[in-house]
């Protein structure tokens, strides 16, 4: 089975904070990709990487930054988090093809991590 | 801009009862996802939906895909109270990012 694990299921922060949170995958997948939820906008893509050290902008990647130096490990950094952060954060890995329309395959996500910036 | 639009986003139903979860997108498109999400855990895939006229089915769940109307379903049959849970529609745009609904909470009473 895929597993997708991420680092902390809850993380409470102060405003100002810098903030690591952290996803590693097992099965070899090319991309990988962070996605915030939050009641009644579903999930919004904020970061996703296709290769190592490659990454690409989603759809609100304002006040967040990623690092991919491993195929298996992908990090979402909060340089300096606000209370408009606070939510939930979802990582999710799939293998090669999905960005270039061959595979089929499906995104395997994490179980997520409830951060609460106060 | 790709626009994805579920209805209803909440419902109840009784045990037994039949009903379909409706997924409208808003531009071209050719892989559309549905996705399980239980209270407090993460997203689980249910299928991927790659043609027009596509169908896919598990258990009481069946899924279509009618590309031309820009229009996914997600059939329950015989509702049972496991199958409480958040639906999220899920479609690939151009950019081959994948775009979600808002999700569907469903709650069925026993």
């Amino acid at each position: 089975d895929v597993k997708v694990t991420q680092s902390s299921r809850y993380l409470v922060k102060r405003t100002g904070e810098k903030v690591f949170l952290e996803c590693v995958q097992d099965m070899d997948h090319e991309n990988m990709f962070w996605y915030r939820q939050d009641p009644g906008l579903g999930l919004r893509l904020i970061y996703f990487s296709y290769d190592v050290k490659m990454k690409e902008k989603g759809d609100i990647p304002e006040g967040y930054s990623v690092s991919r130096e491993k195929k298996e490990r992908f990090s979402l950094i909060l340089e300096s988090a606000s209370t408009n952060q606070t939510s939930m954060y979802l990582c999710a890995s799939s293998p090669i093809g999905l960005s270039w329309g061959i595979i089929t395959d499906t995104q395997y996500f994490g179980p997520g991590t409830r951060l609460t910036v106060l | 801009e790709l626009k994805v639009e579920q209805n209803p986003l909440f419902l109840s139903m009784q045990e037994g009862k039949n009903y379909t979860i409706y997924c409208n997108y808003s531009t071209t498109s050719d892989r559309l996802y549905w996705y399980r999400q239980d209270p407090g855990k993460s997203l689980e895939s249910l299928f991927v939906l790659l043609s027009n006229g596509a169908v896919k089915q598990e258990g009481r769940l069946m899924a279509s895909l009618d590309t031309k109307a820009r229009l996914s379903t997600l059939h329950i049959t015989a509702a049972v109270h496991d199958l409480s849970a958040t639906y999220f529609c899920a479609v690939m745009n151009r950019d081959d990012k994948i775009i979600f609904g808002k999700g569907t909470r469903l709650h069925i009473l026993p």
